[in-house]
């Protein structure tokens, strides 16, 4: 399976936007990158996920690398509320693997006010 | 309302004794997965079910059993052979198919005294 690799930590100010990155160089044509957070004491919830474009919700906006080896999810003005851990997943959707859902350590995003 | 459910939230057990955290979806989901996540760290793959009558093992599922007999059920059993089993599981479901967002439950935190 392809990994991703994402920083232990990092920090922001509320109200600046963050920029998450998340490697992944072993991706395959037919990944998605997909994007959760796990809010303190809570299960991890959907956050966003794309292929090859550029993607916005109301949540957050995820960069995808033009060769796709790495992305960036961007939280355009942190709140207090954006503190969580932050994963980076590849999903792909053929093969018989597409029922496995694995998850890393995440990036643990300090807010500070 | 349609959702994931665990229970209980916290849950005490002796050691040696076997337990059974319970899970419950109302989204019709097809796959149905347990997760065990330790201070500090990331998510671990305990097992998922792709489908009613069938579960395949995640990364650490020794001193574990699931079964599915219901597509809405899917109960965790922590036997007395885990050796350290207070942890904080979470259970989170999708539907098959390709590339579908998870849901997770709130979880339960166990702990064997």
């Amino acid at each position: 399976d392809a990994k991703t690799t994402q920083p232990n930590s990092m920090e922001s100010n509320e109200e600046e936007p963050v920029h998450l990155p998340c490697n992944h160089s072993t991706i395959s044509g037919t990944d998605y990158i997909h994007w959760y957070r796990q809010l303190p004491s809570q299960g991890p919830e959907y956050v966003i996920h794309g292929l090859t474009s550029n993607v916005n919700n109301r949540m957050a906006s995820l960069a995808i690398a033009e060769d796709r080896k790495s992305s960036t999810l961007i939280l355009h003005r942190a709140t207090l509320r954006d503190a969580a851990v932050y994963y980076c997943i590849l999903r792909d959707p053929s093969g018989g693997s597409n029922y496995k859902l694995t998850f890393g350590k995440g990036t643990l995003l300090t807010v500070n006010p | 309302d349609g959702g994931i459910t665990q229970s209980p939230k916290y849950l005490f057990r002796k050691e040696g004794q076997n337990v059974t955290l319970s899970c419950e979806q109302n989204l019709n989901h097809d796959a149905m997965y347990w997760y065990r996540q330790d201070p500090g760290q990331g998510l671990r793959l305990i097992y998922y079910s792709q489908i009613v009558n069938d579960f395949q093992k995640g990364d650490i599922a020794e001193g574990y059993s699931v079964s599915r007999e219901k597509k809405e059920s899917f109960p965790l059993t922590v036997t007395s052979a885990q050796k350290n089993p207070t942890a904080f599981y979470l259970c989170a479901s999708r539907p098959g198919g390709s590339n579908t967002e998870a849901f997770f439950g709130q979880g339960t935190r166990l702990t064997v005294v």
